[in-house]
């Protein structure tokens, strides 16, 4: 089970907007930057959102996220067929005991 | 252009050992700091390792005292060294590049597969 909490699934059609939600903790996402990543298994996954709501050049503006408190959400507007992928949030975790780094357990979109 | 490219996957059987490498290009490893990521079969992305680029290393529970990660400046690359392999290692493992100050992976490799079986 994944520190940082993500539905499984999540699905709109296209040119519709999604949300995707990452839950976490005071000690990872309370207190630390947020990043999302994009991935289609077996390819290199892709930098989409980094220090919670930043884009990194080339990603388009209808990708964006934000955080409040211990979660974080990542938006994709005007959805297209070639957005069908698997979504990781990501954040460090300052506890001492606990990993440096934390993924959550990964939205797999559906544009129907 | 920053790249990342991972080679040093195969067949392996539970017990053995295995190196991995990651060649970069358009950024020097010894100044940055780097991590493995591996997503096993049906499986989403687990964090495996990072080192700084002062040498500092951290490991996943699951991995600790069997994998080693290191660099070599002179080759700007990355390795992975594996050992005592179990069959839940099997997983495509990619090299990234970490942005410490505010923590997230800015380049990805496209990974090489590792399969532990006998």
């Amino acid at each position: 089970q994944s520190v940082l909490t993500q539905p499984p699934s999540v699905s709109a059609a296209p040119g519709q907007k999604v949300t995707i939600s990452c839950s976490g903790s005071s000690s990872n996402i309370g207190n630390n930057y947020v990043s999302w990543y994009q991935h289609l298994p077996g390819t290199a996954p892709k930098l989409l959102i980094y220090d919670n709501n930043k884009r990194p050049s080339g990603i388009p503006d209808r990708f964006s996220g934000s955080k409040s408190g211990t979660s974080a959400t990542l938006g994709i507007t005007g959805l297209q067929t070639g957005d069908e992928a698997d979504y990781y949030c990501g954040t460090w975790d300052s506890r001492l005991s606990a990993l440096p780094w934390v993924f959550g357990g990964g939205t797999k979109l559906t544009v129907l | 252009e920053v790249q990342l490219v991972e080679s040093g996957g195969g067949l392996i059987q539970p017990g053995g050992s295995l190196r991995l490498s990651c060649a970069a290009s358009g950024f020097t490893v010894s100044s940055n700091y780097m991590s493995w990521v591996r997503q096993a079969p049906g499986k989403g992305l687990e964090w495996v390792s990072l080192i700084y680029s002062g040498g500092t290393t951290y490991y996943a529970d699951s991995v600790k005292g069997r994998f080693t990660v290191s660099k070599d400046n002179s080759k700007n690359t990355l390795y992975l060294q594996m050992s005592s392999l179990r069959a839940e290692d099997t997983a495509i493992y990619y090299c990234a590049k970490y942005f410490g100050p505010l923590h997230y992976f800015d380049c990805w490799g496209q990974g090489t597969l590792v399969t532990v079986s006998s």
